[in-house]
């Protein structure tokens, strides 16, 4: 079956721009995690849905950064005012229970590089 | 911040058994020993937990001491296919996943 998928796949922004990534979890999935992993380093979590509840945002590195998840399936991740250190992978998981660490699905990330 | 230790990397032959180890030496009686890899440019990929037992699955062997301070994930017959970052993280039942540097496993022919 499909896997969690992830758009774009590369971003490329200016400094000062603003982006929104997206993520499809697996159909059917309540969990959803965001995680951001800069290279060389492994990927740190940035936030947690249940269904359309955000029940965790306390990674999220500072106010320019947003996520949402209306109806409990697809989340986009929305950065405002991009600025160089937010240049990394963001990687999006999902699970079909609630919030457990173990058998998380991950996507492919979405490569952001801000210039 | 994690708080496994892992070393930063290991070789494994082509065909031969991979064991990775991992210090947890401050796991609390309800932590879990999770075990994630990530191939290169992919996202990590989930390969086992366990709580006081052994386990096993279709991927990998966990072994976790009885002290439950050490554990050591074994990829019986490793391939070409199995060279990635392994990662070791303590974690409750609920809840993120704490990373850290894991190990990168080379896997040669």
């Amino acid at each position: 079956g499909a896997g969690v998928s992830q758009s774009p796949r590369y971003k490329v922004a200016k400094r000062g721009q603003d982006v929104a990534l997206r993520c499809d979890p697996i159909s059917g999935h309540v969990s959803l995690f965001w995680y951001q992993q800069a290279l060389g380093q492994g990927p740190e979590f940035l936030t947690y849905f249940q269904n359309e509840a955000q029940l965790d945002k306390s990674g999220l590195p500072s106010d320019r950064f947003f996520a949402e998840r209306p109806e409990g399936s697809v989340s986009t991740l929305k950065i405002q005012r991009t600025q160089q250190e937010d240049s990394a992978v963001y990687l999006c998981a999902s699970t079909p229970r609630a919030g457990t660490p173990y058998e998380q699905y991950f996507g492919p990330g979405t490569r952001l590089t801000v210039t | 911040d994690a708080k496994t230790t892992q070393p930063t990397s290991m070789d494994c032959a082509e065909g031969r058994a991979a064991n990775l180890p991992c210090n947890h030496s401050t796991i609390s009686g309800n932590e879990y020993v999770y075990w994630y890899r990530q191939i290169h440019s992919q996202g990590p990929q989930y390969i086992i937990h366990g709580l006081k037992n052994n386990e096993t699955n279709e991927m990998a062997s966990l072994i976790i001491t009885e002290d439950r301070k050490s554990s050591t994930l074994i990829l019986p017959h490793a391939t070409l296919r199995d060279t990635a970052v392994y990662y070791c993280i303590e974690g409750g039942s609920q809840g993120n996943l704490i990373f850290g540097k894991g190990t990168k496993l080379s896997v040669k022919p």
